[in-house]
């Protein structure tokens, strides 16, 4: 069974930039049939997709995060991660890596979480 | 973005009573080509990430109990746990996989009365 855990700062300040690394664990990130994905939930906004990755590398992001936002893929390392720019209290959140079951490009769960790991934005 | 609005926001429901959480969306989620909804329902209990339960709005994960149900069409969908057990006190969440840009509902508190 695939498991995820997602690691990074536990704070971070306003402006600087988040980055995120989730391991996977009991499968492949280059597995066929599955997209990856970082998702936040917080108190004030509930839970928000931030974006996806296909094993190729090809990405979709949330409008709402799209130019700060950057995912990419370590195969050899088997991980995902994610880099958030310019951040602000807003952004303050329980951040999970997903794995998405997908067929081709289309996807319809999420059937694997993390943990999740809690990120502060503040100075 | 398509909007998902759950109701009620909170539920209590007595032990071996049928629950009801609601889901609609602001377009449909139905696809011409495969005539599936992507709208799935994910579980969550506190300090715990979501679970997922359903996708393609009827269809149930594998081992998640049959109590569990979902049912709809187009922008209305509906969750239902025909007997509520002590272990279904959760918040309930639906997301819509039908735009490429993810949305999820609010979330619904189920509580036992």
């Amino acid at each position: 069974q695939v498991q995820l855990q997602e690691s990074g700062p536990g704070l971070v300040k306003p402006s600087e930039t988040l980055s995120l690394t989730c391991t996977v664990s009991g499968g492949s990130i280059s597995s066929g049939g599955y997209f990856w994905s970082w998702n936040r939930q917080s108190a004030g906004k509930g839970l928000e997709w931030i974006g996806r990755i296909s094993r190729s590398g090809r990405t979709n992001y949330n409008p709402s995060v799209d130019s700060r936002a950057t995912i990419s893929l370590d195969a050899p390392r088997n991980q995902l991660s994610l880099t958030l720019s310019s951040l602000t209290g807003a952004d303050t959140a329980v951040y999970y890596c997903t794995r998405d079951r997908c067929n081709g490009n289309s996807c319809y769960s999420s059937d694997s979480w993390g943990q999740g790991t809690l990120v502060t934005v503040s100075p | 973005d398509i909007v998902m609005t759950q109701s009620p926001d909170s539920l209590t429901v007595s032990l071996g009573e049928r629950a009801t959480i609601n889901c609609k969306s602001s377009q449909s989620l139905l696809y011409s080509y495969d005539n599936k909804n992507y709208l799935t329902w994910y579980q969550q209990k506190p300090g715990q990430p979501p679970k997922l339960l359903i996708y393609w709005a009827s269809t149930r994960e594998s081992g998640v109990p049959d109590r569990f149900s979902g049912s709809g069409s187009g922008t209305d969908f509906t969750l239902t746990i025909s007997s509520l057990q002590p272990e279904d006190v959760a918040v309930y969440y639906c997301q819509q996989f039908y735009a490429s840009s993810r949305t999820f509902g609010q979330g619904t508190r189920l509580e036992i009365k």
